[in-house]
């Protein structure tokens, strides 16, 4: 059974600050690996994705993630927070040769304090 | 931002009443996914189509759950007989492809069964 684990149910930080939200999976083949963001009382969002090639992914709004297959992890950083990625982030896998359907993570709450 | 459009936004439901939700994807996008998100952050995979075949469901969706999507119609997904524990935050996603390409969500419907 493929699992994606967050480790961290809560992070706050202050504005201008960097962060790291934490994304492990279990399973050692190909997989897709992606972020997205829920705003409260919204729709997920989607933030990036990695499935090959360079391991540092870039995406919206100043995020990256990185891939580590000896890690099994896929954490996603941002160098300086704004009030507005207070968020719920989820990470989610898909593995191939699936219909695209994804597993997420129980989330971690972002709380950017200005 | 997405463009995956979801009515109601809103649904209250007696015990084994039926509760029918609806989505309307993206426009180009012929793959849609339905994902049941708890109180408590947790997503559960229901079903998933390709134009209006269905790719991949699970036992859930076989038994109390159905779900379409028709031709020049918006996509359902209707509980036959609804259970407390069906209350839930219900997403609709329409993606490019099924795998490998990111999901769109809509806002969600949020049941809740008296």
């Amino acid at each position: 059974t493929q699992t994606v684990s967050q480790s961290d149910a809560h992070v706050t930080v202050f504005e201008g600050d960097s962060v790291e939200l934490r994304c492990n999976y279990s399973y050692g083949g190909s997989i897709y690996l992606s972020w997205y963001i829920q705003h409260h009382g919204r729709g997920l969002q989607f933030l990036l994705k990695y499935y090959s090639g360079n391991p540092v992914v870039q995406g919206v709004n100043g995020f990256e993630a990185e891939f580590s297959k000896s890690d099994s992890s896929f954490h996603l950083r941002k160098a300086s927070v704004h009030w507005s990625d207070s968020a719920v982030y989820f990470c989610a896998a898909s593995r191939p040769p699936n219909t695209g359907k994804l597993t997420f993570g129980d989330g971690t709450v972002l709380t950017v304090k200005p | 931002n997405s463009k995956v459009i979801q009515t109601p936004r809103y649904l209250v439901k007696g015990q084994g009443q039926k509760a029918k939700m609806r989505c309307i994807p993206e426009k180009g996008h012929p793959v849609v996914f339905w994902y049941q998100q708890n109180k408590n952050n947790e997503f559960k995979f229901l079903i998933n189509f390709q134009n209006q075949e269905v790719l991949q469901q699970i036992d859930m969706t076989e038994k109390r759950f159905s779900a379409e999507c028709p031709s020049n119609s918006p996509c359902s997904l209707e509980i036959q007989s609804s259970e407390a524990g069906d209350s839930a935050l219900y997403l609709c996603a329409s993606s490019l492809s099924g795998q490998g390409y990111e999901q769109y969500f809509g806002p969600g419907t949020r049941l809740t069964v008296l």
